[in-house]
This record gives C-alpha cells, sequence and structure tokens, in this order.
C-alpha cells in the first residue's frame, strides 16, 4: 500500500511569490491535513479537510490557503511568500475522522525555502 | 486546549542501553495520545498509539509506552536501543471528537553512541 505521497520534495522561491505544494493520501483515506515544521517552532497545524470540505484551520493568515480535490488529493496554496514561511510542510491522511481515533500518517513534506 | 510538554530536548544514550523519553499531556477532556519518530530529511512514522484500553502500548521497533492517567503522563520507553535508533520522536495528543488537529510536543532528540 503506497504511503502518503508530496510534491515537489524541495521548492525554492522569493519573497511576494507564491507556492503550491501537493499530497496525495493513502487510499481509502478522506482526511487531509497539513502541518507546518519551521525552525524553532515545531510542528504546527495548518488545515484540515474532508470530504472535499475545509473543516478546520489553525492559526496562520489568509495567505495560507488550500483545497482538496474528489480523488482526496490536496493542494496547499501560500501566497505573498515571506522568509518565515520557510520550513518543512507536512502532510498527513486519516480515515474516519469522526470517530477521532484513526492515526494520521504522514508523507516526507516539502521542504519550502524563501530567498 | 490540549497541549504537550517533552521536558528533555536531548538524550544521549550509549547502544544497548535501556532509554526512556518522557512526554506529559495537559487536557480537560479525554484524548487519544501518540508517539512518532523523524529521520532525518523524512517525515513523521507512526510508532504507537493510545485510543483506549490497556495502559501499556506496543509499538513498532520495540518501542512501549504506558498511559498514566493520574499523572497525565505517556512515557516512551525501549530496553535495549540500537545505533538506528537515532532520530526525533514526538509525543503528540489529539482530543477525543470533533476537533481532528494533532497537538505536538517540541520533540526529543535521541542520540544513540557506540
Amino acid at each position: 500500500e503506497a504511503g502518503v505521497t508530496q510534491s515537489p520534495t524541495h521548492l525554492i522561491k522569493t519573497r511576494g511569490q507564491q507556492a503550491t505544494l501537493r499530497c496525495s493520501p493513502i487510499s481509502g483515506h478522506t482526511s487531509v491535513y497539513w502541518y507546518q515544521q519551521a525552525l524553532g517552532l515545531g510542528l504546527q497545524f495548518l488545515l484540515w479537510y474532508d470530504e472535499g470540505e475545509e473543516r478546520n484551520r489553525g492559526n496562520f493568515p489568509p495567505r495560507f490557503s488550500g483545497r482538496q480535490f474528489p480523488n482526496y488529493s490536496s493542494e496547499l496554496n501560500v501566497n505573498a511568500l515571506e522568509l518565515e514561511d520557510s520550513a518543512l510542510y507536512l502532510c498527513a491522511s486519516s480515515n474516519n475522522p469522526g470517530t477521532g481515533n484513526q492515526p494520521q500518517h504522514f508523507g516526507d513534506g516539502t521542504r519550502l525555502s524563501i530567498l | 486546549a490540549q497541549s504537550v510538554t517533552q521536558l528533555d530536548s536531548q538524550v544521549p544514550v550509549f547502544e544497548e542501553a535501556p532509554v526512556e523519553l518522557r512526554c506529559n499531556y495537559s487536557s480537560s477532556v479525554s484524548v487519544y495520545l501518540f508517539w512518532y519518530v523523524q529521520y532525518p530529511n523524512q517525515g513523521l512514522q507512526l510508532l504507537l498509539k493510545y485510543l483506549s484500553g490497556s495502559t501499556l502500548v506496543k509499538g513498532i521497533n520495540g518501542f512501549e509506552a504506558e498511559f498514566n492517567k493520574s499523572q497525565t503522563s505517556f512515557h516512551l520507553r525501549k530496553p535495549s536501543v540500537h545505533i538506528s535508533d537515532t532520530a526525533e520522536y514526538f509525543c503528540a495528543v489529539k482530543r477525543g471528537t470533533g476537533f481532528q488537529k494533532l497537538v505536538f510536543g517540541t520533540g526529543t532528540r535521541l542520540l544513540v553512541s557506540p
């Protein structure tokens, strides 16, 4: 069974540009989560999508947005990039989110570097 | 709101020695608890989880953890570590229902030397 896959592995942008990160969940998983792992800030919850809808977002500005497609894959978009957006962005997926007891399985992340 | 504290930022240990990585959490509601491991340049891999039932849970790679509700702890243990266990370990908590985000601790770097 294929795990969570993310692309690209690395992404280099400059300030003010826009970045798009992609995630394919494990087959059968309907929920996708995005986390930011920034140096010194730890792992922070960004967004949760389930069945194509945004269900919850963390304490991030609106320039962080995304969507989930009918095949449950997801995109994370970051507009007007700032230096502090440099981080590893991790995507995770799970099934049956309503019960709360399904673990989240993570991809290897996209490392976003802002120059 | 939930929070997780990992008191040790780094734990050095010799190969074949036992190790315990500490995790304490706070929550006003029932939670699920997880330990993840992150190897260099990789994502997070689930080591084990506590959902309910037996307070001693066994995971992959010989790791186990014990849920202690009275002490709000979920410490990770391994009786004999290997060089390959060198990695960052994260404790995480999730509320039982509804809100689905994982709240992570700051991580503990396990350094295993020969």
